[in-house]
């Protein structure tokens, strides 16, 4: 089982419509979490931080965090062509330096 | 405001040759600093990072060594470059436990 998982997608998604990413991780003692963009070329952006259970919600963007089922989610709201990028979750374990990444989900924004 | 300086931007090089990718931070003192690498159509790797000067902790066993001469200056290099060192490296800081990881702009580096 990898640390962390994501569907690698792509993910299609008409423009104006919600993105729904979805997140899991294996060690249950994670404390930090973390959402990225990654356009191609390009190196990854942070766009979310997330530590407690519940949402958080950050302009168009909105995380949401379940450490009891050991998911975590990013939402994008009235998603633009310019949302097209793969999105990275990161996972800090507990009292940790290190981030372990997910393979990214690709999300395409159809106009 | 941090900010954080990688070069070059690109780099091609024949295998068996050696390397050195530099990375510096500014506005920030003692920051944990890294080292990730990226293979095309594949996620971010692990390679080495440092919570001090002279501190390396090395995550995946391969031809490539990591230093920390300066609190903050991380260099990453090679003595001989194999073919499956290409990829996409990346340098990231961050503040400390618990903090997120902010990236340079990355070194494509391509081993012929």
């Amino acid at each position: 089982q990898k640390e962390v998982e994501q569907n690698s997608g792509p993910l299609s998604v008409p423009e104006g419509a919600i993105a729904s990413l979805n997140c899991t991780y294996s060690d249950r003692g994670s404390q930090s979490f973390f959402w990225y963009r990654q356009y191609s070329g390009k190196s990854p952006e942070l766009i979310m931080s997330i530590y407690s259970n519940g949402d958080k919600e950050d302009g168009r963007f909105t995380a949401q965090l379940n450490k009891a089922s050991q998911y975590v989610s990013l939402l994008i709201r009235d998603s633009q062509p310019s949302d097209s990028a793969t999105y990275l979750c990161a996972v800090i374990k507990a009292a940790g330096n290190k981030l372990t990444f997910g393979g990214g989900t690709r999300v395409l924004v159809k106009p | 405001s941090q900010t954080i300086h990688q070069w070059p931007a690109t780099l091609v090089q024949p295998v068996g040759s050696p390397l050195s990718l530099e990375c510096t931070v500014e506005g920030t003192s003692n920051p944990n600093l890294y080292w990730y690498r990226q293979a095309a159509g594949r996620g971010l790797q692990l390679l080495f990072y440092s919570v001090g000067i002279g501190q390396i902790s090395s995550e995946v066993p391969q031809n490539l060594s990591a230093s920390r001469p300066q609190d903050r200056q991380f260099i990453l290099s090679s003595k001989k470059l194999l073919l499956s060192d290409s990829g996409f490296y990346l340098c990231a800081w961050s503040g400390g436990l618990s903090s997120p990881l902010h990236f340079g702009n990355g070194t494509r580096l391509t081993v012929t």
